[in-house]
């Protein structure tokens, strides 16, 4: 079965310091990979993702991420945490199949706490 | 881009009522997806649509669910006879179709809460 796995429920971390949510995945082929942030009472908000390429990618607001192909994870990273970080961020891997890459599958999030 | 958006935002209703939920894309985007999640999880998908035509459903989509996307624009999904397992957050995500490095990212309303008692 299609399955993306975040550890951990919860990171704590002080603000200036770096940080790593953790992902990994077990999906067959090539899926896309991609790390989403929730805020409270807000949707989804698309971070950055991986197609090809580069191992590491960059996105929105400082966020980066590293992908691991042996490893089969998609560590999203900052190497300085703001109190704004605070949020739940959701990894996602888009299987590649019939008709291309379609649905998202997503981990079950995990909350990120930076404090002052 | 004005964004996804969705109505209601929040809906409760009684057990064994029909709801339905209404999403309106952003506009040049010819792909739709609805998701439902659950509190502590993450989205899980349900159904997608390329322009009107409903390419893929999940298994959790059992016969009471139903969705469209008549013109290719808004879609709805309708819950029929709900049951208290149904209360969850019913998301609407869009996105172009996919083509080249730059179109592959999915952009999500604010979601339809739906409580049932």
């Amino acid at each position: 079965a299609q399955s993306v796995a975040q550890p951990e429920d919860q990171v704590n971390v002080a603000e200036g310091n770096p940080l790593t949510v953790k992902c990994t995945y077990s999906v067959s082929g090539n899926p896309y990979l991609f790390w989403y942030v929730q805020y409270p009472n807000r949707g989804l908000q698309f971070l950055l993702k991986y197609i090809t390429g580069d191992n590491l990618v960059k996105g929105s607001y400082g966020f980066e991420a590293e992908f691991n192909k042996s490893q089969t994870s998609f560590h999203l990273k900052k190497p300085s945490a703001l109190v704004s970080d605070s949020a739940l961020y959701f990894c996602a891997v888009s299987p590649e199949g019939s008709g291309g890459y379609n649905k998202l599958i997503f981990g079950a999030g995990t909350r990120l706490a930076v404090h002052p | 881009d004005t964004g996804v958006s969705q109505d209601p935002r929040h809906k409760i209703t009684k057990r064994g009522q029909n709801v339905t939920f209404r999403c309106d894309p952003i506009s040049e985007h010819n792909r739709l997806y609805w998701y439902r999640q659950t509190l502590g999880q993450g989205p899980e998908f349900l159904t997608y649509f390329q322009n009107e035509a409903q390419l893929e459903k999940s298994r959790l989509l059992s016969d009471r669910f139903s969705a469209e996307r008549p013109k290719g624009s808004f879609s709805t999904l309708e819950i029929q006879r709900t049951e208290q397992g149904d209360s969850a957050m019913y998301l609407c995500a869009s996105s172009p179709t996919p083509g080249g490095s730059s179109r592959h990212e999915q952009y999500f309303g604010p979601g339809t809460r739906l409580t049932v008692t």
